[in-house]
């Protein structure tokens, strides 16, 4: 059974500083891999998608990594703003469309 | 932005009644999902769809049930709601492209309070 990992669990930075998220997940055999930004009570809102053949995709200041081997994927948000004050969620898909989400990484940027 | 729809977007009841909540997606897709998400909680699936008349259960046990008699609408209801059932349900549609680049496109969520 997929399992899928998120640490640390939150995060407060100061205005201005990189951001960066970790995502482990237990079985590779994936077919890609998403990361979703969680506004307090509200929806999910899709970031980055990864191909499980792919090593990064990036979206403005947000980059985001890929080892399918090794089972960890990293989220990158450079020179951080109030704005991304939220929780992030990584997200694996394998067969049958079924997505395996982690517990989520709640990120506090202080201005 | 997504256009995908969840009413009601919070709703407070009391023990033992029934109640439905709604989810539209105007973009065509064939699929779509139930989450069940508790306050600072993972995801969870509770129920999923790959078309009309369509519907199976998903990782997460779950005592609602779900239609699917069009496609554009996955209402989920629960015929007596209990204090454990309170909880943040999501509501998701994704589309008919490869696997692997599709992705779930959610709506905003339906807080449910079982007093």
């Amino acid at each position: 059974k997929q399992e899928v990992t998120q640490i640390p669990a939150a995060l407060s930075v100061p205005e201005g500083e990189n951001l960066v998220l970790n995502c482990s997940f237990t079985d590779s055999a994936i077919y890609n891999l998403q990361w979703f930004r969680q506004d307090p009570g509200k929806g999910l809102t899709s970031l980055l998608l990864i191909q499980s053949s792919q090593r990064e995709q990036t979206s403005g200041r947000l980059n985001a990594s890929l080892d399918k081997s090794s089972g960890r994927s990293t989220l990158y948000i450079a020179a951080s703003q109030p704005g991304d004050s939220a929780t992030y969620l990584c997200a694996v898909k394998a067969a049958g469309n079924k997505l395996t989400f982690g517990g989520g990484t709640r990120v506090l940027v202080k201005p | 932005e997504a256009d995908i729809y969840q009413t009601p977007r919070y709703l407070v009841i009391g023990t033992g009644k029934k109640i439905t909540l709604e989810c539209s997606q105007t973009m065509g897709h064939d699929k779509m999902y139930w989450y069940q998400q508790d306050p600072g909680m993972e995801l969870h699936l509770i129920h999923y769809s790959y078309g009309v008349n369509s519907t199976e259960k998903g990782d997460l046990s779950s005592e609602s049930t779900v239609s699917r008699i069009r496609t554009e609408h996955f209402p989920l209801t629960l015929e007596s709601a209990r204090p454990s059932h309170t909880s943040q349900y999501l509501c998701a549609s994704s589309g008919t492209g490869p696997q692997k680049w599709e992705t779930q496109y959610f709506g905003p969520g339906t807080r449910l309070l079982v007093l």
